[in-house]
C-alpha cells in the first residue's frame, strides 16, 4: 500500500516563530488532507489539498502532486498550535476509496 | 460544514461486557463511514468501512466477530466492541467523507476495558 513519512516527527518552537513540517508519500493520491489533533483527541481538518497551495490564516499548505510530497507551514506560532500534526492520503487505487493512510504524525510543542 | 458527532467520548468497561459507540453525520448524508483505531502516541490506523445497508469491509487484521459495525441509516453507523479485553483499550474514531470537503472526523472515543 501506500507509504506515508512525516517529517520531523518532533518539533520545539518558541512562541512567534515559523516551521514547515513535510509529507512525502510514495504513489499518486485523490486526496491529501492535513489534520491537528488536539490534547483531547479531536482531529481537526486544516487543509483539503490533493494539489495547489491553500492559506487559512496563519496556516498554509502547499502539495506538489508529481513530486508526492506536501508541506505545512505555521507561522507566528502560538501555544494553541501544540498537537500532533497529521498527513493523510488516498490512494488512486480502486480499493483504496475513502481509505486514508496517515503518517506517524509530528508532534509540535509551542513554548511561551 | 460538515460536523460528524460521536457518543460517548469515554467509556469504561468491564472485561467480557460490549461497548456499542456511535457516529452520526449531523448535516449531511453519509453512505459510507470509516472507522480508525488509534493507540497511545501512534497514527491512526482503518479498521473498517461502513457501508449503509449492506455488510461492512474489515481491514486485514481486524476481527469482524469482535468489532460489530452496523449502518443502518445514512447519518447513523455504530461500531460494538463485543467480549472486550484490556487489549482493546484505545481510541476509537469514526470519519464520513462530505464530497468536495475531503473526509471529517468526529471527536472520539477513548475505551479503557478493566
Amino acid at each position: 500500500g501506500i507509504q506515508v513519512e512525516q517529517s520531523p516527527p518532533d518539533l520545539i518552537l518558541q512562541e512567534g516563530a515559523n516551521s514547515t513540517l513535510r509529507c512525502n508519500f510514495s504513489d499518486s493520491v485523490n486526496n491529501l488532507q492535513w489534520f491537528h489533533q488536539n490534547p483531547w483527541g479531536q482531529l481537526i481538518n486544516l487543509f483539503y489539498i490533493p494539489s495547489g497551495t491553500k492559506q487559512n490564516g496563519r496556516l498554509s499548505a502547499t502539495t506538489v502532486a508529481t513530486e508526492r510530497y506536501s508541506l505545512l507551514y505555521i507561522s507566528s506560532s502560538q501555544t494553541t498550535d501544540s498537537g500532533v500534526y497529521f498527513c493523510a492520503v488516498e490512494s488512486m487505487t480502486t480499493d483504496s476509496w475513502g481509505k486514508l493512510q496517515f503518517g506517524a504524525g509530528t508532534q509540535v510543542v509551542v513554548t511561551p | 460544514g460538515a460536523v460528524v458527532s460521536q457518543h460517548p467520548s469515554r467509556v469504561i468497561c468491564k472485561s467480557g461486557t460490549s461497548v456499542k459507540i456511535e457516529c452520526r453525520s449531523l448535516d449531511f448524508q453519509a453512505t459510507t463511514m470509516f472507522w480508525y483505531r488509534q493507540f497511545p502516541k501512534q497514527s491512526l490506523m482503518l479498521m473498517a468501512t461502513s457501508n449503509e445497508g449492506s455488510k461492512a469491509t474489515y481491514e486485514q487484521g481486524v476481527e469482524k466477530d469482535k468489532f460489530l459495525i452496523n449502518h443502518a441509516s445514512l447519518t447513523l453507523s455504530t461500531l460494538t466492541v463485543t467480549s472486550a479485553h484490556p487489549e482493546d483499550s484505545s481510541f476509537y474514531i469514526c470519519s464520513a467523507s462530505n464530497r468536495g470537503y475531503g473526509y471529517t472526523f468526529g471527536s472520539g472515543t477513548r475505551l479503557t476495558v478493566v
